[in-house]
């Protein structure tokens, strides 16, 4: 079952800052989070494990709460090169040994000058 | 650069064509992935191989025939596609393990007349 993502889309201003949530209805192992620029390949950006742990990639932040199973993105200080969709894939734990995430639909991310 | 080539990056076919798509990863990783990108719908997981031994078919019509010959190629063999079929198919490899960070090709954008 896919995650479901919001919001669908955020448009902002350089310098602004936005938050992209990610919500599983099952119980989760990991969450994966990455960029799409248009045109492009998606590009891993991070995966974030059960523990609650946070992890950091230049402004680009995420945190997972498990009990929850929830994670969010937060970019910060947003720059023109944020720009691009999000996706979230999660990995449950009662998924019989595979680790390969389900996808959401993605956030579309616009940073104008 | 992913590390992660795809051709052709553009497809254009008729319903009654027989084509290929074609992956190559150089990154010595195990593991390979065929998605399927449709417009605003989430990252459909198609194939995956592990060691060359395909691991997950996720209800993909017989249409679509997955070949890995070795773990750096990948093969996708099209014949007597349908419309509903045109869309930017993406590969992917990885180091099989727990955390699984996924690296995408370009992608082949396929259309199907």
């Amino acid at each position: 079952q896919q995650p479901v993502q919001s919001p669908q889309a955020v448009i902002l201003r350089e310098g602004e800052d936005a938050v992209i949530n990610c919500s599983s209805s099952k119980a989760l192992y990991s969450v994966h989070w990455y960029r799409q620029k248009h045109g492009e390949a998606p590009v891993f950006l991070m995966i974030l494990l059960k523990g609650g742990e946070q992890k950091g990639h230049e402004k680009i932040s995420a945190s997972f709460n498990e009990k929850k199973q929830q994670s969010s993105l937060y970019l910060t200080a947003s720059q023109l090169s944020y720009s691009g969709t999000y996706f979230c894939g999660t990995v449950g734990t009662a998924t019989g040994g595979s680790y390969i995430p389900t996808f959401g639909r993605g956030t579309s991310l616009i940073v104008h000058p | 650069e992913t590390g992660v080539t795809q051709t052709p990056r553009h497809l254009v076919m008729g319903m009654t064509n027989k084509k290929s798509l074609k992956c190559e990863q150089h990154l010595g990783h195990n593991a390979m992935y065929w998605y399927k990108q449709s417009a605003k719908k989430p990252l459909e997981l198609m194939f995956v191989y592990n060691f060359k031994e395909q691991t997950e078919n996720n209800s993909v019509p017989s249409r679509f025939s997955p070949e890995c010959p070795n773990s750096s190629h990948l093969f996708l063999h099209l014949h007597t596609l349908q419309p509903e079929d045109s869309a930017l198919y993406l590969c992917a490899s990885s180091q099989e393990g727990n955390y699984n960070e996924q690296f995408f090709g370009p992608g082949t954008r396929l259309t199907v007349l």
